[in-house]
């Protein structure tokens, strides 16, 4: 089974709303990671979180990591039609190789 | 600064028919590399991993090999394609333990 889930499976909303999508796993982590996928495209990284920390923000970007409930959460505010992408959590647990355990994403669409 | 290559960008092979992708990394040295498998509309499956060249770590029993001749060049090989080998394929490169770079990816199709 995925280390990462992420909660809904597809999102569509309006631009200018906020979009919230949920990463549940399963074991301790040393960071969870959020990327982002455009359609045919590679992945692009948007943001790391560490264990010991709670909160992250990257422009419009929020993210929150809960280890207790093993949960993380990203929050991208105003969202414009050029948000339209999948997103993919991925959990690092500290295995050699730096190896990521993917989530099986959320896709995002925003209306113009 | 750091560019990674893949190619080729899609491929149409029939079945039984040998493949070799490459993925060449350039601008650092010493990168952890991978290679991951994405069904359509699924997350990542990590295939295999090398922390140095000529050390592969396979993740998956599958079809597939990989190697790293050169450091900054692994490549993801076939003897026999099936056709569950279809699929997009991503190689990434890291470094330090933090956020892994991915290539623009192949789309393969085995008729």
């Amino acid at each position: 089974s995925q280390q990462g889930e992420e909660d809904p499976q597809a999102l569509s909303i309006q631009e200018g709303e906020n979009a919230t999508m949920n990463c549940s796993y399963k074991t301790s982590i040393n960071n969870l990671q959020w990327y982002r996928q455009n359609s045919g495209r590679g992945l692009v990284h948007l943001i790391l979180i560490r264990s010991n920390e709670r909160e992250k923000h990257s422009g419009r970007l929020r993210v929150t990591l809960d280890t207790s409930k093993k949960s993380s959460s990203l929050l991208i505010t105003a969202s414009r039609a050029a948000d339209t992408a999948s997103y993919f959590c991925a959990t690092d647990v500290g295995a050699a190789g730096n190896k990521l355990t993917f989530g099986g994403g959320t896709r995002v669409l925003v209306k113009p | 600064s750091q560019t990674i290559h893949q190619w080729p960008a899609t491929l149409v092979q029939p079945v039984g028919s040998p493949l070799s992708l490459e993925c060449t990394v350039e601008g650092t040295s010493n990168p952890n590399l991978y290679w991951y498998r994405q069904a359509a509309g699924r997350g990542l499956q990590l295939l295999f991993y090398s922390v140095g060249i000529g050390q592969i770590s396979s993740e998956v029993p599958q079809n597939l090999s990989a190697s790293r001749p050169q450091d900054r060049q692994f490549i993801l090989s076939s003897k026999k394609l099936l056709l569950s080998d279809s699929g997009f394929y991503l190689c990434a490169w890291s470094v330090n333990y933090n956020e892994q770079f991915f290539g623009p990816g192949t789309r393969l199709t085995v008729l």
